[in-house]
């Protein structure tokens, strides 16, 4: 039973728009979240992160927010780039199992020109 | 640094070989893990050991998976007999602290 849910596979969005990831977490054992990024033939790449004592983090033209009572965090892609077309992961993990992470299945988004 | 260092980066195999993936961890690391990707439950966590223990191997998902970690530079993940079921993409990390794994490039599994 997966505990980090990302319901939307892909997600295509124009070049300079928002874009909008989604995720969702069934464990309230979990504080601390991380967006992670992958290319083709490459492993993931930490994008940012957010710790449940907070509900948004902004990194440049990402922001990542976390809605803790409805279990769900968002990334936020502003503006969107072709750059930025890639698998993204959600990944969650417990307050007593720091090396543990577990992840979603990933959303493909793709940003057209 | 030369990050994670996953081997072979494509294996394609028959159906009832072992297969073995390699990985070296970034030195300094004290912590490794094995992913497998596929596109269904996108990366599952297989195993993973901290200071060479194995810690959860939960995610094995059967006996015919197994990991070591001999020395904290080299980890292996062995499948025998491999199935078509088998073939993903499989990463290993390695992290040293609070935030972020470093994920290696993959091994592309193909079992035929």
């Amino acid at each position: 039973d997966q505990q980090v849910k990302q319901n939307s596979p892909s997600l295509s969005v124009q070049e300079g728009r928002i874009s909008i990831l989604n995720c969702d977490y069934t464990n309230s054992m979990f504080d601390y979240f991380l967006w992670y990024k992958k290319y083709p033939a490459e492993g993931p790449t930490f994008l940012i992160s957010i710790s449940s004592i907070k509900d948004k983090n902004e990194d440049g033209r990402f922001t990542v927010f976390l809605n803790k009572s409805a279990k769900h965090l968002s990334l936020h892609i502003v503006p969107s780039q072709p750059g930025d077309s890639a698998v993204y992961f959600c990944a969650a993990m417990g307050k007593y199992n720091f090396n543990k992470f577990y992840f979603g299945s990933g959303t493909k988004l793709n940003v057209k020109p | 640094d030369a990050g994670v260092i996953q081997s072979p980066r494509h294996e394609v195999t028959e159906m009832g070989q072992e297969v073995t993936l390699r990985c070296k961890p970034i030195s300094g690391h004290n912590s490794l893990f094995w992913y497998r990707q596929t596109m269904m439950r996108g990366l599952e966590l297989l195993i993973y050991f901290n200071n060479n223990v194995p810690i959860d191997d939960s995610g094995m998902p059967e006996d015919r998976f197994s990991a070591k970690m001999p020395n904290a530079s080299f980890s292996t993940l062995k499948i025998q007999p491999s199935e078509p079921r088998d073939s993903a993409v499989y990463f290993c990390a390695s992290s040293s602290a609070l935030v972020g794994y470093t994920f290696g490039s993959g091994t592309r599994l193909t079992v035929v």
